[in-house]
């Protein structure tokens, strides 16, 4: 199974900051990867942010970017902002079983 | 509006079994690859299971593997997930979530999920 590793677990950052997040893969998956942000507050779900490693999904803005390939990908929040703050969780689709990593937690400073 | 909605969860004993059901509207079942994922109080999300469009792929997880079984209603244009031998590491939230593009079998990014169903596992 593929393994994806995200770094770091949690940071702390403040309104307004660029952040970057990173995931990397145990082997390579080309750009077979997404990124979710998940509230975790009861009766809501992840939302996917970002598909194919670096496509933006529709109505999600654009302080959020994604890039990379192979093994090593990075999210990045241009300026945070107060609603940004969420566990953030990289996933990959290159074949079955389907993995997440084991998420990175964004909290305010 | 493309909705999923989960129901079946609760509590029951280590050992006993539990049928969780996915109704799909804005969408039908037999184009996309719909899957099951799940997330432990305090812990990340798991990918659990998933079916194919054509219903002719099914695919799990080890940690389920031979315990679960995934199967669709057409008629209903419900997911079911069938669990046996539940453990207390069941315990969970389970979402259903729709993959991003029609047919694909191999694995997608998912665009739709479900507010899911709380699993409790204990005695």
């Amino acid at each position: 199974d593929i393994q994806l590793t995200q770094s770091p677990s949690s940071l702390s950052a403040s309104v307004g900051d660029r952040v970057t997040l990173t995931c990397r893969a145990s082997q390579g998956i080309s750009n077979y990867l997404a990124w979710y942000q998940y509230q975790q507050k009861p009766g809501t779900a992840p939302k996917l942010l970002i598909y194919d490693a670096s496509t933006l999904q529709s109505g999600v803005p654009s302080r959020f970017s994604g890039s990379g390939s192979g093994t090593e990908f990075t999210l990045t929040i241009s300026s945070l902002q107060p609603e940004d703050f969420a566990t953030y969780y990289c996933q990959q689709f290159d074949g079955h079983p389907i993995t997440f990593g084991q998420g990175t937690r964004l909290e305010i400073k | 509006e493309v909705q999923l909605v989960e129901s079946g969860g609760g509590l029951v004993l280590p050992g006993e079994s539990l049928r969780l059901s996915c109704a799909a509207s804005g969408f039908t079942l037999n184009t996309y690859t719909v899957s099951w994922v799940r997330q432990a109080p305090g812990r990340g999300l798991e990918w659990v299971s998933g079916m194919s469009s054509s219903g002719g792929n099914t695919f799990y997880a080890d940690s389920v593997r031979g315990r679960f079984t995934i199967s669709r209603d057409n008629s209903k244009n419900t997911l079911y997930l069938q669990m046996s031998s539940l453990r207390a590491e069941d315990t969970a939230v389970y979402y259903c979530a729709k993959d991003r593009v029609k047919y694909r079998v191999s694995g997608d990014a998912f665009d739709i999920w479900g507010q899911g169903t709380m699993v409790t596992v204990s005695s």
